[in-house]
């Protein structure tokens, strides 16, 4: 079974300032893992996706994450945020060859002026 | 290359009315999954399906919702007899295939039961 958790719910902070938004996993087996962002009455977008090779992965929107294989944790981030930056982020993964992507709870990027 | 189109956007309908949601994959694609949302819970997988074929609906609720992807057309979800509790926002996306492939998701249709 898989299973994704964002173990923050909220995250503020203010324009300009680094963020961090926290994802782990549970699986045992091979995975593949996504984040995506969700701004208010939209569908998601695909921010960034690890499928192997290097652990530091970069997406768009200036947004990076790395892959943690010991820790299962593949947390977001970006190193100054902006006012747009402020959405909803989502983590999720496929693992073991399976098709359906599992996502977490989510966890809403507030960025303050 | 249109994305992944759902309508409609918004829906409402009385208690014990029908919902049909459709949503029409990407050119070439061929997997669609279906998912709801409500505030604080995220995203909950309900079925996937490929052309003609349901692969997995282990998050459907057994009675009232059903859902197909016919050869022509779109995927459609539908919800008989809806209930308040059915309210929330229902997110399509589709995939190429493969694990290794990302899900491209519609705009949502936020279905609202009074």
């Amino acid at each position: 079974a898989q299973s994704v958790t964002q173990l923050d719910s909220q995250v503020p902070v203010f324009e300009e300032a680094p963020v961090e938004l926290r994802c782990n996993y549970s699986s045992s087996v091979s995975v593949y893992l996504f984040w995506y962002v969700q701004y208010p009455n939209q569908g998601l977008q695909l921010l960034l996706k690890y499928l192997s090779g290097s652990t530091l992965v970069k997406g768009i929107n200036g947004f990076e994450a790395e892959f943690n294989k010991s820790q299962t944790s593949f947390h977001l981030r970006k190193p100054s945020v902006h006012i747009s930056d402020t959405a909803e982020y989502f983590c999720a993964v496929k693992a073991g060859g399976s098709y359906i992507p599992t996502f977490g709870r989510g966890t809403s990027l507030i960025v303050h002026p | 290359n249109a994305g992944v189109m759902q309508n409609p956007r918004h829906l409402v309908r009385r208690r014990g009315q029908e919902a049909r949601l459709r949503c029409s994959p990407m050119k070439g694609h061929s997997h669609v999954y279906w998912y709801r949302q409500l505030p604080e819970e995220g995203l909950k997988f309900m079925v996937y399906l490929q052309k003609e074929n349901i692969i997995d609906e282990s998050g459907m609720p057994k009675e009232r919702f059903s859902a197909e992807f016919p050869k022509e057309g779109p995927s459609i979800l539908r919800i008989q007899q809806v209930v308040r509790g059915d309210s929330a926002a229902y997110f399509c996306a589709s995939s190429p295939g493969g694990a290794d492939t990302e899900a491209f998701f519609g705009q949502g249709t936020r279905l609202t039961v009074v």
